[in-house]
């Protein structure tokens, strides 16, 4: 399966600050990402799908403007976390997709908290 | 309604028990169906694909019955490092997204 990383790990920050966290495909070009995110005892919720060249297609309920994301190249996404508030702590996981879509392997997460 | 619907548990079994987790799903358009695990603060792994005349992997065997929208994971002699949340995932047709379940958590003790 691939191997797909994330950066950083955890992160702590204070209320109003932006988090960048960085996704990147290490052994395959990946055209499609998806960033994920997983709250306390609840299920993965998909927040967007990340295309290469091209906008996010956000999933209903999640602020575009507030959660920026750039697929820039094959193998490297990001979310921005923008203006972060406690209610965002969260663990954020990004995966990426095999070319037919069948097969998503999932990165280590990034677990944010904000005081 | 969810639209993965699955036992939170937790289970607790001894080693060498067998133990099976059911899930149920809501969209009969559904198509692809998974397994994941996913241990504490980490992400989820896929365990096993879900086929429809079921499959098997080693101690573990998946069902899937279509009729009744629902699916199961049996695991065969249980190690304690079987322990973690098992998920049950289905893809939606439509937009090809993954949706999850909550997912069972399994503990397994000496």
């Amino acid at each position: 399966g691939a191997v797909v990383s994330q950066h950083p790990s955890w992160v702590i920050c204070k209320s109003g600050t932006s988090v960048k966290i960085e996704c990147r495909s290490l052994d395959f070009q990946a055209t499609t990402m998806f960033w994920y995110r997983q709250f306390p005892k609840q299920s993965l919720m998909l927040m967007a799908t990340s295309n290469e060249g091209s906008k996010a297609t956000y999933e209903q309920g999640v602020e575009k403007d507030k959660f920026l994301i750039n697929h820039a190249s094959l193998t490297l996404s990001t979310l921005t976390v923008t203006s972060a508030h406690p209610e965002d702590s969260s663990f954020y996981i990004c995966s990426v997709s095999d070319r037919n879509r069948d097969t998503q392997y999932f990165g280590p997460g990034t677990r944010l908290t904000v005081l | 309604r969810k639209e993965v619907e699955q036992d939170p548990g937790p289970f607790n079994v001894p080693e060498g028990a067998t133990v099976a987790f059911n899930c149920t799903y809501s969209n009969s358009a559904s198509q692809s169906f998974f397994w994941y695990r996913q241990d504490c603060r980490k992400e989820p792994k896929l365990l096993m694909s879900v086929y429809s005349s079921g499959n098997e992997d080693g101690r573990f065997t998946a069902q899937l019955n279509r009729a009744s929208q629902y699916i199961s994971l049996l695991i065969r002699d249980s190690k304690l490092s079987d322990s973690a949340t098992y998920l049950c995932v289905v893809k939606d047709t439509g937009f090809q997204k993954l949706v999850f379940g909550t997912g069972t958590r399994l503990l397994v003790s000496p």
